[in-house]
């Protein structure tokens, strides 16, 4: 299984860009890389999904270097509503495993005023 | 749509006592997963269907927790006999194809005296 490691913490104030890495040194060549979302008392919600390269959407870009063995979530400009914990998901569902699905200890991230 | 749908929202029962979770996926999602979280061992996939058939159990803690999906609409995770350490907030997600986007629902949030 790809074990993921990310920070257990993080601050930033309102407006800023907020970058969250996570390390996933055994990620396994079909493995995709996939960020969650978390408010307290909600289940997790999904952010964004990459394999390689950059990968942008509306709410969130994600970074992922040639050898693949850790990612960067990017979030522009942030308010206090991004308050959440963010997790790093690594797995490949298609292969029709899901022990291959890894959530990470999660990173808490507060958004200052 | 309504999203997934879990019941009941909380549950609190005694040591020993059967416990039964509900789940209702998204109409047309064709995986299914169960999960557990606590603060100590975060967030863990306990099981995963697809079209009905569980694909990986391996995350079942052990013999009394059982989980059934008898059609594609209902799924059931049940803990028999219930212990104080299965106390958790359990997910519920489901996903349409073999992407990486799990959509979950509120969760149970199971307290064994």
């Amino acid at each position: 299984l790809a074990k993921t490691t990310q920070p257990i913490s993080m601050d930033s104030y309102e407006g800023q860009e907020v970058n969250i890495t996570c390390s996933h040194n055994n990620i396994a060549t079909n493995d995709y890389i996939t960020w969650y979302q978390q408010f307290p008392s909600q289940g997790p919600r999904f952010i964004i999904q990459g394999y390689k390269t950059k990968v942008t959407n509306e709410v969130a870009s994600l970074f992922i270097p040639a050898d693949r063995k850790s990612s960067t979530l990017s979030l522009p400009r942030v308010s206090l509503s991004d308050t959440a914990v963010y997790y790093c998901l690594v797995g490949d569902l298609t292969t029709g495993s899901a022990r291959q699905l890894t959530f990470g200890s999660g990173t808490q991230l507060t958004v200052l005023p | 749509d309504a999203g997934v749908i879990q019941s009941p929202r909380h549950e609190v029962t005694e040591m020993g006592q059967e416990v039964t979770l509900r789940c209702k996926p998204i109409s047309g999602h064709n995986s299914l997963f169960w999960y557990r979280q606590t603060m100590m061992r975060g967030l863990e996939l306990l099981i995963y269907f697809n079209n009905n058939v569980p694909i990986d159990d391996s995350g079942m803690p052990e013999d009394r927790f059982s989980a059934k999906m008898p059609n594609a609409s209902f799924s059931t995770l049940k803990i028999q006999p219930s212990e104080p350490r299965d106390s958790a907030v359990y997910f519920c997600a489901s996903r349409i194809g073999s992407t990486n986007e799990q959509f979950f629902g509120p969760g149970t949030r199971l307290t064994v005296l």
